[in-house]
């Protein structure tokens, strides 16, 4: 399967800690996304990445959050003390070329924040 | 501000019937629209997409129709079939974001009736 994959699937854990999840895109895929989706919504733009440069953020993305992509393979999205408004999935996608290009989402982490 | 608006909750439709789903958006500088369909615990699967030069485009069971006068589009699947339940999203892009960040709608539970 050489899809979009994420690491890991589920996450729990208490206020106040730091979360790291894992994005691998496509292979031969440049850009890579993420977004967050919370119950009841569609899935909300964070961040995304052209190789390894971070070329927009949301400003859903606060200070308590930011992503790498060091290599221009592999993303990591980290969130610090953890809030339980931050329960949500997270969700990763990748795509080949700028502009109108389909975007392919991976399954995903929910975090849950007690 | 909800700039991509899908009014139905939910739908439910016999199997062999048409199903449609639609989609409203504010934004006139949308240009790329794009169906995604997302299963339980599952990230979104792209379905099919239009682009605003086009009014209409076709993919097997799945048409989606664009009417930008009217800022409307919607998704017609026929026949429908117990595995098209599923959330339906809509997702629309400008070029003032070099079409990369999408704008969802809050989706669309499309049930089967066999």
């Amino acid at each position: 399967d050489t899809g979009v994959s994420q690491d890991p699937r589920h996450k729990i854990t208490k206020r106040g800690q730091n979360v790291t999840f894992r994005c691998d895109p496509i292979s031969e895929h440049n850009r890579l996304y993420w977004y967050r989706q919370t119950l009841g919504q569609g899935p909300e733009f964070l961040t995304y990445f052209q190789n390894e440069a971070q070329l927009e953020k949301s400003r859903l993305l606060s200070d308590r959050f930011s992503a790498e992509r060091p290599k221009g393979s592999f993303s990591t999205l980290e969130i610090q003390r953890t809030e339980q408004g931050d329960s949500a999935m997270y969700l990763c996608a990748s795509s080949s070329r700028q502009g109108m290009e389909t975007q392919y989402f991976g399954p995903g982490t929910r975090l849950l924040v007690l | 501000d909800q700039q991509v608006k899908q009014n139905s909750p939910s739908l439910s439709v016999q199997e062999g019937r048409i199903s449609i789903l639609n989609c409203d958006y504010t934004n006139s500088m949308f240009d790329y629209f794009l169906w995604y369909k997302k299963y339980p615990a599952e990230g979104p699967t792209f379905l099919i997409s239009i682009s605003s030069i086009k009014d209409k485009n076709e993919d097997g069971r799945f048409t989606v129709f664009l009417n930008k006068s009217a800022k409307h589009l919607s998704l017609h699947i026929v026949p429908s079939q117990p595995g098209d339940s599923a959330v339906y999203f809509c997702a629309a892009s400008s070029p003032n974001f070099g079409n990369e960040k999408l704008t969802f709608g809050t989706g669309t539970r499309l049930t089967i009736i066999p």
